[in-house]
């Protein structure tokens, strides 16, 4: 149990659907993030949430869009994906102090490996 | 700007030898450094991590690490490798914008 839990774990889907991926954290943190894992590339930050409000968009195409409801729960909507986003996709999270710099390691959850057809 | 260099991608060493995964980094600043394992098929876990104490931070696992400003590294080392190390490390420095930065992985193979 990494304390923080992603859902689905596999996910194969066509280019016109549309799904979303779960991330819950059971750490009590305050700070969510979207990572996506590529094959021989380094990890590439997507989105990050601090108290519920997106505070980082790393340029990510629309056809992934985030949604962070409360701070221990984070989405990733899918839809109209290419055949490239197939990835790894990992959620993570952290505890930052307000009106520091200060913010603890990541704790990551396993991913969703997710396949576009 | 803070960046990792992590020096080979693939490390391959017989189980009970050494174990030593190269990693150079580059900030403006005193940096806050870490390492992470990743396990096939699984996400990112926290080995050991450095925020300017003391030099020389002991992990998980038996892992540990030495920061060496003078030559800018913080390799990891662990005196006898398991078969159940093998995985892919990287080395992480938090970047000036609160944001993490991941050096490219090292994948350690460990021969019986």
């Amino acid at each position: 149990e990494t304390g923080v839990t992603q859902t689905p774990r596999h996910l194969v889907m066509g280019m016109t659907n549309k799904k979303s991926l779960k991330c819950e954290q059971h750490l009590g943190h305050n700070a969510m993030y979207w990572y996506k894992q590529s094959a021989k590339k380094p990890l590439e930050l997507m989105f990050v949430y601090n108290f519920k409000e997106q505070t980082e968009n790393n340029s990510v195409p629309s056809r992934f869009s985030p949604e962070c409801p409360n701070s221990s729960h984070l989405f990733l909507h899918l839809h109209t994906l290419q055949p490239e986003d197939s990835a790894l996709y990992l959620c993570a999270s952290s505890q930052r102090l307000p009106g520091t710099s200060y913010n603890s390691p990541l704790h990551f959850g396993n991913g969703t490996r997710l396949t576009v057809t | 700007a803070q960046s990792v260099t992590q020096l080979d991608s693939h490390v391959s060493v017989s189980e009970g030898t050494p174990v030593l995964l190269r990693c150079n980094y580059s900030s403006s600043y005193s940096p806050s450094l870490f390492w992470y394992v990743q396990h096939p098929n699984k996400g990112l876990q926290l080995l050991l991590k450095y925020t300017s104490a003391a030099t020389l931070v002991k992990g998980i696992n038996g892992f540990e690490a030495e920061f060496k400003k003078s030559e800018t590294s913080f390799h990891l080392t662990k005196p006898s490798a398991h078969m159940s190390d093998a995985a892919e490390y990287f080395c992480v420095v938090w970047g000036s914008q609160g944001n993490l930065i991941f050096g490219k992985g090292t994948k350690l193979s460990v021969k019986p």
